[in-house]
């Protein structure tokens, strides 16, 4: 059973471009995050979602938007894609409560996105 | 600004030789931790947490961690090194900063730890 899943695991796409990442839990958590992995693989949060509310919102370009249909699915949508944008995304769902944060976090397997 | 650093960017070890992965830390207020390991093409997967209690925290794969308020540290280590522990180790802490609550994780840099046969 795949816990954290996404898709596409490769994508490969030209610069201006849109392309969106699916990720899906099935671990019944009601928070879910999208991390960006650079090459030197820093691990930076862009978003979570709570129960499909956006709750945390780093300093992404506008060009970055998640969506969450429901609090099993956080996917991330990226518009005019740039060279800068070539990295490893991971979505990751952890079954936070308010007032406590010491769960852990579950990743997925990550989607590879190359801009040429 | 709360922050966690991993102070070396790789660590060899031979096969059957105790392993330690350094971390120390940065917050206001009582820490909670996370170390998680990246093999090869693959997502970060839990190893232990410490948030309170016994400062040897135990996890999976025969790590476990000490956590040492005084030093502001956080030191993975495993007695035995396999070959196969070799992958890249993350250090995380939970951003206090950050209201609501919700587990913002901040991580460090990562180390690689290469086990030679």
């Amino acid at each position: 059973d795949t816990a954290v899943s996404q898709t596409p695991k490769y994508l490969v796409t030209q610069m201006g471009n849109d392309k969106s990442i699916k990720c899906e839990q099935n671990l019944g958590h009601d928070t879910m995050y999208w991390y960006k992995q650079d090459s030197k693989k820093f691990l930076k949060i862009m978003f979570s979602y709570n129960n499909k509310e956006l709750i945390i919102n780093e300093t992404v370009p506008n060009r970055f938007s998640p969506k969450s249909p429901d609090k099993a699915h956080l996917n991330l949508h990226i518009n005019s894609l740039e060279l800068g944008d070539s990295a490893v995304y991971f979505c990751a769902s952890s079954p936070v409560l308010p007032g406590q944060g010491s769960y852990e976090q579950y990743f997925g397997p990550g989607t590879r996105l190359t801009v040429t | 600004a709360q922050s966690v650093a991993q102070p070396e960017d790789q660590v060899n070890v031979a096969e059957g030789n105790p392993l330690t992965v350094k971390c120390t830390y940065s917050v206001s207020g009582n820490p909670y931790l996370f170390w998680y390991v990246q093999y090869p093409n693959r997502g970060l997967q839990f190893l232990l947490k410490y948030i309170t209690g016994d400062n040897l925290v135990k996890g999976s794969y025969g790590f476990e961690a000490e956590f040492n308020k005084s030093q502001t540290s956080f030191h993975l280590k495993k007695p035995s090194a396999l070959v196969s522990d070799s992958a890249l180790y993350f250090c995380a802490v939970r951003d206090l900063m950050f209201s609501g609550g919700y587990n913002k994780l901040i991580f460090g840099a990562g180390t690689r730890l290469a086990v030679h046969p």
